[in-house]
């Protein structure tokens, strides 16, 4: 079956621009998450979507940093007034609930701001 | 905050030869989650263990949580190939209320010579 889906997978943009980076999960999956992962490193938790709503955003770096998911699936991560330091790999994953179950991730969008 | 390492950062073997890696908690974990992410993959999830002392096989693959609950093992029996890879150990904070926000170590990167 089809897996998580992330778009683009590559994004170049200049510093100081806006980007959306889009994560479809898992069809019927309520639980979502956002992760950035820089190089050599493991990946960072952003934020975890239960349905609709953003149950925790406490890996969010700053207020330039926002996520929606408006109908309880797809999600969106959007980036304000980027930074060259906002350059990494950022993955999204699923599971069917928000408890102790294995994450499905997805390929990822490398962002690199120029 | 809650952290998790993981030893060694890096290590290549001959093909054939056996591979551990190891994973600290600063906390005590609930449970814990093992991934391999593949040169320019994703995370793939590998197995979650729950109980203290719990040893788990799959295939050439062993997986240990140790009696205190802060620690883990993996261990590759005669490596192949195919077992190249990064391999994360993962944990859930412990205050994230019950659902799976996950603390990644950095990886474990395994190089195999064939």
């Amino acid at each position: 079956g089809a897996g998580v889906s992330q778009t683009p997978s590559n994004k170049v943009t200049e510093k100081g621009k806006y980007v959306e980076l889009r994560c479809d999960p898992i069809s019927g999956h309520t639980a979502l998450y956002w992760y950035r992962q820089s190089l050599g490193q493991g990946p960072e938790f952003l934020i975890y979507f239960q349905g609709t709503g953003a149950a925790d955003d406490s890996g969010l770096p700053n207020d330039r940093f926002f996520a929606v998911r408006p109908e309880g699936s797809v999600s969106t991560l959007k980036i304000q007034r980027t930074e060259r330091g906002d350059s990494a790999v950022y993955l999204c994953a699923s599971s069917t609930t928000g408890g102790n179950q294995p994450q499905h991730f997805g390929d990822g969008t490398r962002l690199s701001i120029l | 905050g809650q952290q998790v390492m993981q030893i060694p950062q890096y290590q290549h073997v001959q093909e054939g030869e056996d591979f551990t890696t190891y994973c600290n908690s600063s906390t005590t974990l609930s449970n814990i989650q093992w991934y391999k992410q593949r040169p320019g993959g994703h995370p793939v999830f590998l197995i979650q263990l729950v109980k203290s002392g719990e040893v788990k096989k799959q295939k050439r693959l062993t997986f240990q949580f140790g009696e205190a609950k802060k620690n883990s093992s993996l261990h590759i029996t005669a490596t192949q190939t195919t077992d190249v890879g990064t391999y994360f150990c993962a944990g859930p904070n412990p205050f994230s209320g019950g659902y799976n926000k996950l603390i990644f170590g950095a990886g474990t990167r395994l190089a195999v010579h064939p």
